[in-house]
């Protein structure tokens, strides 16, 4: 069954530099949700997002932004990098029927290490 | 405010030992989820159950399984015969609805309990 993509896998940055994560959900899934999981952490949520349309903030840092296409697919733009910004990023989707909830399924993640 | 606490940081067993993964939650709603993940050493996060507040039916998966109590908050794990493949870190987490209208479901976690199964 086809699953979520990440990519990059890994990724090495400067301090002060940007940084774009791609997420391609499961097909005919339309919700993503972004995470961030610190070493030894767990994941925090950042933002959501459900028919195109931002549906949740959570502790993300004004530098960041995201969207989701029309095609579904998200993208993660890290603007300003900082060392505390080196961690594990997820995407996970879900399909989110009108009356149940949707399983999230996560995607292996990209590693971010900002030098 | 959403909460859940994985008591227990470590757990080391060894191989073929039943070992119980805790978890206990804190939520105002009446509806929501509870979820258990796996996250091995390459690190990617495996979905391996979702429980509905509303059913409180415990599940046994081959030697998984799990035990729902809503009147203690908790949603417990239990690996039967636990085998070396089984060592990873587990993540219990909680997902409501809030004020969303029923278009985000984010996933709260806890700490994580990290399981090392020895041969």
């Amino acid at each position: 069954a086809a699953g979520v993509i990440q990519s990059p896998r890994h990724l090495i940055k400067e301090k002060r530099e940007t940084a774009t994560l791609k997420c391609y959900p499961i097909p005919r899934h339309d919700t993503v949700y972004w995470y961030q999981q610190g070493p030894g952490q767990d994941p925090q949520f950042l933002i959501s997002f459900y028919e195109k349309m931002q549906s949740d903030k959570g502790s993300i840092p004004d530098r960041f932004s995201a969207q989701q296409f029309s095609d579904y697919h998200s993208e993660l733009n890290m603007s300003s990098l900082e060392l505390g910004d080196s961690a594990l990023y997820f995407c996970a989707s879900s399909l989110v029927p009108v009356i149940a909830l949707g399983t999230q399924y996560f995607g292996p993640g990209t590693r971010l290490l900002v030098l | 405010a959403q909460k859940v606490t994985q008591a227990q940081t470590e757990i080391s067993v060894v191989e073929k030992e039943d070992v119980t993964l805790d978890c206990v939650y804190e939520t105002r709603d009446t509806t929501y989820y509870l979820f258990w993940y796996k996250q091995p050493p390459s690190g990617e996060l495996v979905f391996l159950i979702r429980r509905n507040s509303f059913d409180e039916q415990n599940e046994i998966s081959g030697r998984y399984s799990w035990n729902f109590q809503k009147s203690t908050s908790s949603f417990n794990f239990t690996i039967t015969a636990s085998q070396v493949v089984d060592s990873a870190v587990y993540f219990c987490a909680l997902s409501e609805a809030g004020d969303s209208g029923g278009s985000n479901y984010k996933l709260t976690f806890g700490k994580g309990t990290l399981l090392t199964v020895n041969p």
